[in-house]
């Protein structure tokens, strides 16, 4: 079975803090995706990385950074100096490439508030 | 191209009515996706088009749920003898055939049932 767990519900944050938003999965397949999404008040979910099975390597982006550990099956978000536009939910997800469906399965989402 | 286009925003119901959304993707995805949030929640999945073919169907999907892809293009998604446990946020998305690079999700519908 698949499964995805963002373990915090809410954090919340001062403005140009640093933050980690966690995200833990559980999967028996060897080759799959993991994901990344920001859910701001607006609704629409916004993607913000893709990170296959074979691809270790620590990204960053601007204020974005991601830390992917195959050893302790952790795809971990950090935003450096929050801002409150990065007030939000966030959502990890993780997707097989076996079923051809590229179906996602979502973490139940970390909400952060980033206070001004 | 303006992404994903869901329709309506928002709809209120009252329970035992049918409701139907539309979901136009872009233009040249083959792939289309319908997925539910509930509140709290991430979301899960519902169904899943490739073309015009609807490919998997979760078991979320109950006899009252029914969802279309005619000529590949846009979705409806249709819920019949709504019940106050569908109200959610339904979410579709959309992506290129044969890549997982991550979907294009539209802003979705939020449906209440009274």
């Amino acid at each position: 079975a698949q499964k995805v767990t963002q373990a915090q519900t809410e954090i919340s944050v001062v403005e140009k803090e640093d933050v980690t938003l966690d995200c833990v999965y559980e999967t028996r397949d060897t080759t799959y995706y993991l994901f990344w999404y920001k859910q701001p008040p607006s609704g629409e979910l916004v993607f913000l990385i893709r990170r296959n099975s074979f691809d270790e390597q620590n990204e960053i982006s601007g204020r974005y950074s991601w830390n992917f550990q195959k050893s302790t099956s952790s795809f971990n978000f950090t935003i450096t100096a929050s801002q409150v536009v990065d007030s939000a939910v966030y959502f990890c997800a993780l997707s097989s490439v076996y079923s051809g469906t590229y179906k996602y399965i979502f973490g139940t989402g970390t909400r952060l508030k980033v206070l001004a | 191209d303006t992404g994903v286009s869901q329709d309506p925003r928002h709809k209120i119901t009252k329970r035992g009515q049918n409701v139907t959304f539309r979901c136009d993707p872009i233009s040249e995805h083959n792939r289309l996706y319908w997925y539910r949030q509930t509140l709290g929640q991430g979301p899960e999945f519902l169904t899943y088009f490739q073309n015009e073919a609807q490919l998997e169907k979760s078991r979320l999907l109950s006899d009252r749920f029914s969802a279309e892809r005619p000529k590949g293009s846009f979705s409806t998604l249709e819920i019949q003898r709504t019940e106050q446990g569908d109200s959610a946020m339904y979410l579709c998305a959309s992506s290129d055939t044969g890549h997982n690079y991550g979907y294009t999700f539209g802003s979705g519908t939020r449906l209440t049932v009274v």
